[in-house]
């Protein structure tokens, strides 16, 4: 099955800081989704974006298909920021991974006042 | 719009009993999921449901975990006789059918709150 690296783990940061999340995914995909997971362990949906950038609010992100990566950037960060980023990719193999979504291990976010 | 609903929100049970989880889809979503988030890592996906069938169950513990989704909407999980290495996060998901939607987005799963099962 498909590999999904998330990196860095960890990543601390104070409030305004700016900040570059990335996944890196072993073989081609039809669906990229990038979640953030809140303290409460709701998952919330911030891009679906198999291909191309896309920019909402402070949050913007970048899938680069070709090269198998995508990159999520946080501008001037929160405190409400925080939270694990998880990165989830759905395999192209013909129709057999269809709707799957495999997750990356998450980078955990933490940002100080 | 409404998203999807589960419940209960947590359970706490003895090794050997058995619990369901119920999820309800976002309205017109034909695909559901389940997953299993283990504390520190991502969810795993157990069982893919569409509109009333099974898609993949390829992940399922089918020796002690079962799901239904009758009529196509509402969904249940089953745990029978949970184990303690079941204490996890059950996520349910949903989205719209691939192949009847014209949007954009036809693919984009949207997850509920979740339920924290432990197992003591």
């Amino acid at each position: 099955g498909i590999q999904v690296e998330q990196s860095p783990p960890d990543l601390i940061l104070q409030e305004g800081a700016n900040s570059t999340l990335r996944c890196n995914f072993s073989d081609s995909v039809n669906n990229l989704q990038w979640f953030h997971q809140n303290p409460w362990g709701q998952l919330i949906n911030l891009f679906y974006i198999p291909s191309g950038t896309k920019q909402n609010g402070r949050l913007s992100a970048t899938t680069v298909a070709t090269e198998r990566y995508s990159l999520l950037y946080i501008s001037s960060s929160q405190t409400t920021d925080s939270g694990v980023y998880f990165c989830a990719v759905e395999q192209k193999d013909g129709g057999t991974s269809y709707g799957k979504l495999t997750f990356g291990q998450g980078t955990i976010l933490t940002v100080h006042p | 719009e409404a998203g999807v609903a589960q419940s209960p929100r947590y359970k706490i049970i003895e090794k050997r009993q058995s619990v369901a989880f119920w999820c309800n889809p976002i309205s017109g979503h034909a695909t559901l999921y389940w997953y299993q988030q283990i504390l520190g890592q991502g969810p795993k996906l157990l069982i893919q449901f569409q509109n009333n069938g099974v898609v993949d169950d390829s992940q399922l513990p089918k020796d002690r975990f079962s799901a239904e989704r009758l009529k196509g909407v509402d969904s249940t999980l089953k745990i029978q006789p949970a184990k303690l290495e079941d204490s996890a996060v059950y996520l349910c998901a949903s989205s719209l059918d691939r192949w009847t939607s014209g949007h954009s987005s036809y693919n984009e799963q949207f997850f509920g709150p979740g339920t924290r099962l432990t197992v003591l």
